[in-house]
């Protein structure tokens, strides 16, 4: 298997900018989570989905974020418009709800700058 | 208080000596405790997990957990210079979260 897959690996914008990052969670999985991730506050959870459904936003900063997951392979988080404390690494993680281990597996992660 | 507390480090551990890293959570509900390795540049993996109170060994990593002191560790035996990275603390109750990581550098 390919592993969780994030696109793209870098992404330099600019305030104001509209930003889209994308995930591939690995085949079988049935949850997915967004995370992001800074020296100063370490690794936050945004949201996550079970069964392509949104289960907890309460991560989600504010409005200007948004996520979606219109089917079981493909997720995106939507930044809109972006600010440089939006700076960071943004990871997707998949993981199978049903296993004996509650492990996550993480995709390479987007390394967002905001200008 | 945050919700997962560890030591931020930097943690330095000559090569072949026991690394200890620690962990304290506040939810006296919480189920699962997590260790995950995170290579500088890398993503978090999953290296140990317990459930239950006590030891639990696997290989030259050893997790520790007293749920009384709602404390958890982890013990890295005869450390070797790839075990330098930061460890991530995860602890599950209503959801996951993560303490923010101990940086561990083993010098050669």
């Amino acid at each position: 298997d390919a592993g969780v897959i994030q696109s793209p690996r870098h992404e330099v914008t600019e305030m104001g900018q509209e930003v889209t990052l994308r995930c591939k969670p690995i085949s079988g999985h049935n949850s997915l989570f967004w995370y992001r991730q800074t020296m100063m506050r370490g690794l936050e959870l945004l949201i996550y989905f079970n069964n392509n459904v949104p289960i907890d936003d309460s991560g989600m900063p504010e409005d200007r974020f948004s996520a979606k997951m219109p089917n079981a392979s493909f997720s995106t988080l939507k930044i809109q418009p972006s600010e440089p404390r939006d700076s960071a690494v943004y990871f997707c993680a998949s993981r199978y709800s049903g296993g004996a281990i509650d492990e996550q597996f993480f995709g390479p992660g987007t390394r967002l700058t905001v200008l | 208080q945050k919700e997962v507390e560890q030591n931020s480090g930097p943690l330095s551990v000559p090569e072949g000596a026991i690394a200890s890293l620690n962990c304290t959570y506040s939810d006296r509900g919480s189920q699962s405790f997590f260790w995950y390795r995170q290579y500088s540049g890398k993503s978090p993996e999953l290296i140990m997990f317990i459930y239950s109170n006590g030891d639990k060994e696997d290989g030259r990593f050893t997790a520790q957990l007293n749920k009384a002191s709602q404390y958890v560790s982890l013990l890295i035996r005869d450390s070797q210079p790839s075990d330098s990275a930061t460890y991530l603390c995860a602890v599950r109750g209503e959801k996951l979260t993560f303490g923010t990581g101990t940086r561990l550098t083993i010098i050669p």
